[in-house]
């Protein structure tokens, strides 16, 4: 079945570091693939998505491209700020508009 | 902005009652999801509905149920409470029309502790 698989947390750095947070998937078909980020306390919000291969998904300093070739999707930030720690989770859309998530990942930002 | 809310962001339970967890959209959007997230192994789909009146079971319906009456409107049942139940509660909502993959909204989830 589907599945998605992130780097394990948490991932600690230092403001203005740059931020990689790795995340493949296992899928048949060309899904959909989104980052969702939790902040303490609440619930999930999208924070960016692409759609088919090659597709560059960005919003708040945040990108990720598709790439079909290793089936991957992995989060990347130039330049973090503490307000950036925050639990991110990559996920797929599967068949009939179901989300298969990865573990998620813990990011620390130290001023 | 979507405004998926859920009717309580704590709740405490015994073993053995019945509990309901109640979640309301307010975007008209046909399909609602019942996630719970522990620790180290992301969220899982308990169950999902397309439609009013309509539900599907997700991955890990086991000790569940659903209703879904009104199409903003979507509970989780647990029909009898036990300890492995306690955990992270998150309703979601999606469009099913417009352009494909449309994301889910969440809301801010339901930690519920079964003692």
């Amino acid at each position: 079945g589907d599945s998605v698989t992130q780097m394990e947390g948490p991932v600690t750095l230092s403001e203005e570091a740059f931020l990689t947070i790795n995340c493949t998937y296992t899928a048949t078909g060309y899904p959909s693939l989104f980052w969702y980020v939790q902040y303490p306390g609440e619930g999930l919000q999208l924070l960016l998505k692409a759609t088919k291969a090659d597709d560059k998904g960005s919003n708040k300093g945040f990108e990720a491209t598709y790439r079909k070739e290793t089936t991957s999707f992995h989060l990347e930030k130039g330049s973090v700020q503490v307000s950036d720690s925050a639990v991110y989770f990559c996920a797929l859309m599967g068949g009939f508009q179901k989300l298969v998530f990865g573990t998620g990942t813990r990011l620390l930002v130290s001023p | 902005d979507v405004k998926v809310t859920q009717s309580s962001r704590y709740l405490v339970k015994r073993t053995g009652e019945k509990v309901f967890l109640e979640c309301v959209q307010d975007m008209d959007h046909e399909n609602m999801f019942w996630y719970r997230q522990d620790p180290g192994l992301g969220l899982r789909l308990i169950y999902f509905s397309y439609d009013v009146k309509m539900k599907e079971k997700g991955d890990i319906p086991e000790g569940y149920s659903v209703s879904r009456e009104k199409k903003e409107r979507f509970s989780l049942i647990l029909e009898s409470a036990s300890t492995n139940q306690t955990s992270m509660y998150l309703c979601a909502s999606s469009l099913t029309g417009g352009s494909p993959n449309q994301p889910q909204h969440f809301g801010d989830g339901t930690r519920l502790s079964i003692l």
